[in-house]
């Protein structure tokens, strides 16, 4: 099925680092969200964008919804160990209330 | 407010059975979405169900399908089951209006042997 295409696949990082991780598409959305999963259990909503150029912040993680609505990336600063996890972007477009999904990146944060 | 909740949590079953799966969306939710979850695919759309109906599909074959009851609580059900259909499956509920804001159960995790 369709998919978004979502980099880095993976990152190793130190605590503290900041990380920076970005979903495209081909398509134009009118809605981001940005999800994270443990192992063992369902993706948790971290942000939802729905405006182009809007930029959202939930403590230490900020997101934006790209100008061209074929973009987001999502930030975390200072990284702590329980940032581990797998981050999914997925997208949504008028005209299909089908959630396109990215193949995530798996971020491991080393103490 | 209780989330979403999904059972069983693990299921092993054999090549041809069927099963069943079931999820209980947050209250006052309508939509409910399946998912498969693989390692390397990510998350795959079933279908959607919003008031009784199926809303959307995915492309997966006849074999998957579902319901949803007057309660909003949905049903899963995989017949004739086959190796390749090992996964997590997982079900989020949503409002169901244009916001599709989506809320996630803990998934079953199914093995077929």
């Amino acid at each position: 099925g369709q998919q978004l295409n979502q980099s880095p696949q993976s990152m190793f990082i130190q605590e503290g680092e900041d990380v920076s991780m970005n979903c495209t598409s081909s398509s134009i959305f009118n809605t981001w969200l940005w999800y994270k999963q443990d192992p063992g259990e369902g993706p948790v909503l971290l942000i939802a964008l729905y405006k182009a150029g809007e930029l959202t912040s939930n403590g230490r993680l900020t997101a934006q919804f790209g100008i061209t609505r074929k973009d987001s990336f999502l930030n975390i600063s200072a990284s702590i160990p329980s940032d581990v996890g797998i981050y999914f972007c997925a997208g949504q477009d008028g005209n299909n209330r089908k959630l396109i999904w990215g193949l995530g990146t798996s971020l491991a944060v080393n103490p | 407010k209780a989330g979403v909740t999904q059972t069983p949590r693990y299921l092993i079953k054999t090549r041809g059975q069927q099963v069943t799966l079931s999820c209980s969306p947050i209250s006052g939710h309508r939509s409910v979405s399946w998912y498969q979850q693989t390692p390397g695919q990510g998350l795959q759309f079933l279908f959607e169900y919003f008031s009784e109906t199926q809303r959307n599909k995915g492309n997966f074959p006849g074999r998957f399908s579902g319901r949803q009851f007057s309660n909003s609580r949905s049903e899963m059900n995989v017949s004739t089951l086959e190796l390749g259909d090992s996964a997590l499956y997982l079900c989020a509920s949503s409002l169901g209006n244009s916001y599709n804001e989506q809320f996630f159960g803990p998934g079953t995790r199914l093995t077929v042997l």
